[in-house]
């Protein structure tokens, strides 16, 4: 079963308006989670991550996560859409490979966020 | 701190032939990862390791085979490429496992296997 699951492949928005990407995660899994984003031709730079310190978790660029155990999800949102936000979004889970093994981060598949003027 | 950097950026390879990409990190990371880019895909694991002198294989390790015999280095070689393995690659490195570590990010090999 997929770990963690991005909905939307691809989330469109006009600048100034909320931004929502989706991630439900497996519940037979410890919530060990993650936002990443990629700009062009870059590598994933962290967003945010869960601690269980707070269910709600603020980030950078004005971008906060909520953890909901019950709904199995940590949505990404901004409450305003800057041009500069466009980029390829990844939520990520670390999961034990095996019995006993390491937590081993695996990706969702990405939703590119595309900013409208 | 140059963080992790990766050699080549770019690499176009012919069928058959082989080539070694190499990940470098300079913040004393115990775990390092090798991940391949493709369109709709996200990022697929294809070997990691916790230490020096390990590594294990993630979801998709055919066709590849890696080696840490440094800490600050992971080599991540195809020996006969096939035009499947036309991606982009990243390394990783993180301090730890579990949900207090982030992972950090090379820039990316961008390879083309004709």
């Amino acid at each position: 079963a997929q770990s963690v699951t991005q909905l939307g492949s691809h989330v469109s928005v006009s600048e100034g308006a909320l931004v929502l990407l989706r991630c439900n995660y497996s519940s037979s899994v410890p919530p060990y989670l993650f936002w990443y984003v990629q700009y062009p031709n870059q590598g994933l730079q962290l967003l945010l991550k869960y601690t269980s310190a707070a269910t709600l978790v603020k980030g950078i660029n004005g971008f906060e996560a909520e953890f909901k155990k019950s709904e199995t999800s940590f949505h990404l949102t901004k409450p305003s859409a800057h041009m500069s936000d466009a980029a390829e979004y990844f939520c990520a889970v670390s999961v034990r490979v095996s019995s006993g093994g390491s937590y081993i981060p695996t990706f969702g598949r990405g939703t590119s966020l595309i900013v409208h003027p | 701190n140059a963080g992790v950097t990766q050699t080549p950026k770019f690499r176009v390879l012919k069928t058959g032939q082989s080539m070694t990409l190499l990940c470098a990190q300079d913040m004393n990371h115990e775990y390092m990862y090798w991940y391949r880019q493709d369109p709709g895909m996200g990022l697929r694991l294809i070997h990691y390791s916790v230490g020096e002198g390990t590594t294990a294989k993630g979801e998709v390790p055919d066709g590849y085979n890696v080696s840490r015999l440094k800490k600050q280095n992971f080599l991540l070689g195809l020996e006969s490429a096939a035009p499947s393995q036309t991606s982009v690659y990243f390394c990783a490195s993180s301090l730890g496992q579990g949900y207090s570590y982030e992972q950090y990010f090379g820039p990316g090999t961008r390879l083309t296997v004709t």
